[in-house]
């Protein structure tokens, strides 16, 4: 699986939009961008993915870009409960239930008010 | 809801106690699941995939004989700390899923104190 990096902190003020960059400069064309979250001494939390076109859910959009070699994680109106450290992590999509997610440091999003 | 669920959530023992964590996938059939553990302030480290019917797959500088995996059904894979010691003291999380598109999820996570 390609090498992501991440910036170790960011701040974001409460309501503002967080924005929350990955750089994958060596992610190859069958390999998916994945966005997940650990909030405290909890359990990672899976927020979207993505191969090539800009995705959105209820929690998050994620933008990549035309290159595919970095991504762009936004949480649109960030709330105290957001802090948390946020991994971005490139995988195969093939035989995703017989391989292991493998962390990086993330980022650490401060949120507050 | 929660669809990978991991028991207990928390267990304070004694050194040389042996402890079992289960970790159970609610609502879909998992023949891999997987093993981690966290230290402070670290990232998450990969220690062991558990496999349905067969040996677990350990990484490297993962002491098997210390770390007891068994995966006997589709939906319940178990670590056991075998004669635990402070040094083992860390908190431990397993996921499983990634089926039909669908992501891994994770369990809550085990927070192991050894006296």
């Amino acid at each position: 699986d390609a090498k992501t990096t991440q910036p170790p902190s960011m701040d974001c003020a409460e309501g503002r939009a967080a924005n929350l960059p990955c750089n994958h400069s060596t992610i190859s064309g069958n390999e998916y961008v994945y966005w997940y979250r650990q909030i405290h001494s909890q359990g990672p939390q899976y927020i979207i993915h993505g191969l090539k076109n800009n995705e959105t859910n209820e929690m998050a959009s994620l933008i990549i870009t035309e290159d595919r070699k970095s991504s762009t994680l936004i949480l649109p109106h960030a709330t105290l409960r957001d802090t948390a450290v946020y991994y971005c992590i490139v995988r195969f999509h093939f035989n995703q239930a017989g391989t292991a997610l493998i962390f990086g440091k993330g980022t650490t999003l401060s949120v507050s008010s | 809801g929660a669809v990978v669920s991991q028991h207990p959530s928390w267990v304070i023992c004694k050194s040389g106690t042996s402890v079992k964590i289960e970790c159970r996938s609610l609502d879909f059939q998992a023949t891999t699941m997987f093993w981690y553990r966290q230290f402070p302030k670290q990232s998450l480290m990969l220690m062991a995939t558990s496999n349905e019917g067969s040996k677990a797959t350990y990484e490297q500088g993962v002491e098997k004989d210390k770390f007891l995996i068994n995966h006997a059904s589709l939906t319940l894979s178990t670590l056991t700390v075998t004669s635990a010691h402070p040094e083992d003291s860390s908190f431990y999380i397993c996921s499983a899923g990634g089926y039909s598109n669908q992501p891994q999820h994770f369990g809550d996570g085990t927070r192991l104190s050894i006296l």
